[in-house]
């Protein structure tokens, strides 16, 4: 199983900051399998990012993701209010899918 | 408008079968992957696992001998059941569509993510 570890735990921020996200894989990991989720409480996680790099419809561009191999990267340009809230990656690898623990962004 | 709306008992015993059910609406699940994960309370995400609408399944391998996800197209659902509950298995129970590897337009695509989700259910295990 490839775990994945997120990094940091909490990014405490302002409105109009830039957020950098890291993902760890334990071994590699496809670029095209690699996910990017947002949740914020009591609602579903929402898609982001999948194939590392690619915006899922409907995401603002001030959302990228970068990254190979074992590290990846989501980045939020500009924080807006309502972006505040946690963030999972997620990998497909050896027929199983594995989260990551999550990054809360909150409001510094 | 796809949307998935997930649909179960929210009290399951110890031992007992935990069993949900997902209705699609706004699109055919005679398409598409469709998949189950769950959120114990204040945790992260955990896969349990997906079903092809042709009926082929992938299961968490650590919760493989007690799963079953199965699709009704007549009904266009999808279903779980996980047997022999124990409270560890507490947690909101999403339902989501899974994209897979697809062709269009002449080009193919190797991805694995889920695009959709339910607000889930929760489900707690408790004598």
């Amino acid at each position: 199983e490839i775990v994945l570890t997120q990094s940091p735990g909490t990014l405490s921020l302002s409105p109009g900051e830039r957020a950098t996200l890291s993902c760890r894989a334990s071994q590699s990991v496809s670029s095209s399998y690699l996910a990017w989720y947002q949740q914020k409480p009591g609602q579903a996680p929402r898609l982001l990012i999948y194939g590392a790099s690619s915006r899922a419809t409907g995401i603002p561009d001030r959302f990228s993701g970068s990254g190979s191999g074992t590290d990846f990267t989501l980045t939020i340009n500009r924080l807006e209010p309502e972006d505040f809230a946690v963030y999972y990656c997620q990998q497909y690898g050896s027929s199983q899918f594995t989260f990551g623990p999550g990054t809360k962004v909150d409001i510094k | 408008q796809v949307q998935l709306q997930e649909s179960g008992p929210g009290l399951v015993k110890p031992s007992e079968t935990l069993s949900l059910t997902c209705t699609v609406s706004g699109d055919s699940i005679s398409s598409y992957y469709w998949s189950w994960i769950r959120q114990p309370p204040g945790k992260g995400l955990e896969w349990i696992g997906h079903i092809y609408y042709s009926g082929s399944t992938n299961y968490n391998p650590s919760l493989k001998s007690r799963v079953t996800i199965s699709t009704d197209t007549s009904r266009n659902q999808f279903s779980l059941k996980l047997n022999s509950v124990t409270d560890a298995d507490t947690a909101v129970y999403h339902c989501a569509r899974l994209r897979g590897p697809y062709c269009s337009g002449g080009s193919c695509y190797s991805h694995w993510y889920f695009d959709l989700w339910g607000r889930g259910t929760l489900v707690t295990v408790s004598s």
